[in-house]
């Protein structure tokens, strides 16, 4: 089946460092994949959906500017989390869809602890 | 815009007991609606999915789900609970209009006792 490559599972960086995290589609294209974020026992809030080739679209809320996403490529979106701050710790996951119009396939995830 | 609702934060069943985990949804139109699971710390997997046609879905390990047009519901089902079930359970409704998206409901955390 599908399968969307998540890295690296987990960082540790210090506040005012950036963050890359990549997200690849191993053996499908991907036209759009989406960044999601998750607090501690919370649920998964939608940060932006990513277009190949386009601009991403951010949900209300969220600094584009801080979340620089990149969908260079049919099997790459990259999340860039600049400047970090402790408040920006959390699980962040993306997906792809690979079937369809709602058939995802998610990533295992980034757990980003920034000190 | 779309909701989801799971009224319980935690439960805990003993393995072989039934289970039932509650979602309500708000949507304007025909739902898509979505049972995903989550093992700490990792990705979410899909258990099933309601797209239209027979209200009573069937998915992946043995579970089951029934959409409930008049309640607004769908309620997530497995007769018998094996403790490998333990996790976090996500219910999510797509939102046809908006490129795919999907909001999820807090979540369901199942415990299981041996």
């Amino acid at each position: 089946g599908a399968v969307v490559s998540q890295h690296p599972s987990w960082v540790i960086c210090k506040s005012g460092t950036s963050v890359k995290i990549e997200c690849r589609s191993l053996d499908f294209q991907a036209t759009t994949m989406f960044w999601y974020r998750q607090f501690p026992k919370q649920s998964l809030m939608l940060m932006a959906t990513s277009n190949e080739g386009s601009k991403a679209t951010y949900e209300q809320g969220v600094e584009k500017d801080k979340f620089l996403i990149n969908h260079a490529s049919l099997t790459l979106s990259t999340l860039t989390v600049t400047s970090a701050h402790p408040e920006d710790s959390s699980f962040y996951i993306c997906s792809a869809i690979t079937d369809g119009t709602f058939g995802y396939t998610f990533g295992s995830g980034t757990r980003l602890t920034v000190v | 815009a779309q909701s989801v609702t799971q009224p319980d934060i935690h439960i805990t069943v003993s393995e072989g007991a039934s289970l039932e985990l509650r979602c309500n949804y708000s949507y304007g139109a025909t739902p898509y609606l979505f049972w995903y699971v989550q093992s700490p710390g990792q990705g979410l997997q899909l258990l099933l999915k309601y797209f239209s046609g027979d209200t009573l879905v069937q998915g992946i390990k043995g579970f089951e789900a029934e959409f409930k047009r008049s309640q607004s519901s769908f309620n997530l089902r497995k007769p018998s609970v094996h403790w490998s079930d333990a996790a976090e359970y996500f219910c999510a409704v797509g939102d046809t209009g908006t490129a795919s998206k999907l909001t999820f409901g807090t979540g369901t955390r199942l415990q299981v006792t041996l």
